[in-house]
């Protein structure tokens, strides 16, 4: 089992419609990141966070660090949104630094 | 700013040919990490530096990895002899600390064939 599982692997929506993408890990933590890769290959980070709730935009980002469970939320999703969204998380060893545990990644793709 | 730069972009090269992969950070950032993404593996991290000085370099895959970071806006990535399953996507990132926002470079694409 990996560390850092997301689902779906692969999610396609419709213009408009609300999008929920999970990561769920098995290790405790100090932080998760959500990242979005464009079809180009940047990446850019989207959200850092270690406890509650997180927005930004169309973007909600939320934690539970008890159940060891993140979502991030797209609301009024749009073309330009496709992308592969990464879940990411920083272990809570100290000895772990700042070393980061990956999730395989969600296609979305968002149809006009 | 203009973010973290990286080169060269795309990389195409024959098997035993050294190659390096540059970075230069974003102004300020005290922390560095070179990250390969693959098909098969997803993001791995090979390396991190803190204030220029390696801290974990257990992702470096093998001796034909090396990487230096001389001063604090520039690091290399260097591999030495490389071989067709080095192809990837090296990725160089930065940040102000550990609990702080990550900021990614573009990306190096390096064929070897």
């Amino acid at each position: 089992k990996n560390e850092v599982e997301q689902s779906p692997q692969n999610l396609t929506a419709q213009e408009g419609e609300f999008i929920t993408i999970n990561c769920s890990y098995s290790v405790g933590i100090s932080a998760l990141h959500w990242l979005q890769q464009h079809p180009g290959g940047g990446i850019v980070s989207l959200f850092m966070l270690s406890s509650g709730k997180k927005k930004h935009g169309r973007l909600i980002a939320t934690i539970n660090i008890q159940e060891k469970h993140s979502s991030l939320h797209i609301t009024a999703s749009h073309p330009r949104d496709s992308a592969v969204y990464i879940c990411a998380v920083r272990s809570g060893k100290e000895t772990s630094g700042s070393r980061l545990t990956f999730g395989e990644g969600t296609q979305l793709t968002v149809n006009p | 700013d203009a973010g973290v730069i990286q080169s060269p972009r795309h990389e195409v090269t024959e098997m035993g040919q050294e190659v390096t992969l540059r970075c230069k950070p974003i102004s300020g950032h005290d922390y560095l990490f070179w990250y390969r993404q693959t098909m098969m593996r997803g993001l791995e991290l090979l390396i991190y530096f803190n204030n220029n000085v390696p801290i974990d370099d257990s992702g470096m895959p093998e001796d034909r990895f090396s990487a230096k970071m001389p001063n604090a806006s520039f690091s290399t990535l260097k591999i030495q002899p490389s071989e067709p399953r080095d192809s990837a996507v090296y990725f160089c990132a930065s940040s102000l600390g550990t609990a702080l926002e990550l900021f990614f470079g573009e990306g190096s694409r390096l064929t070897v064939l």
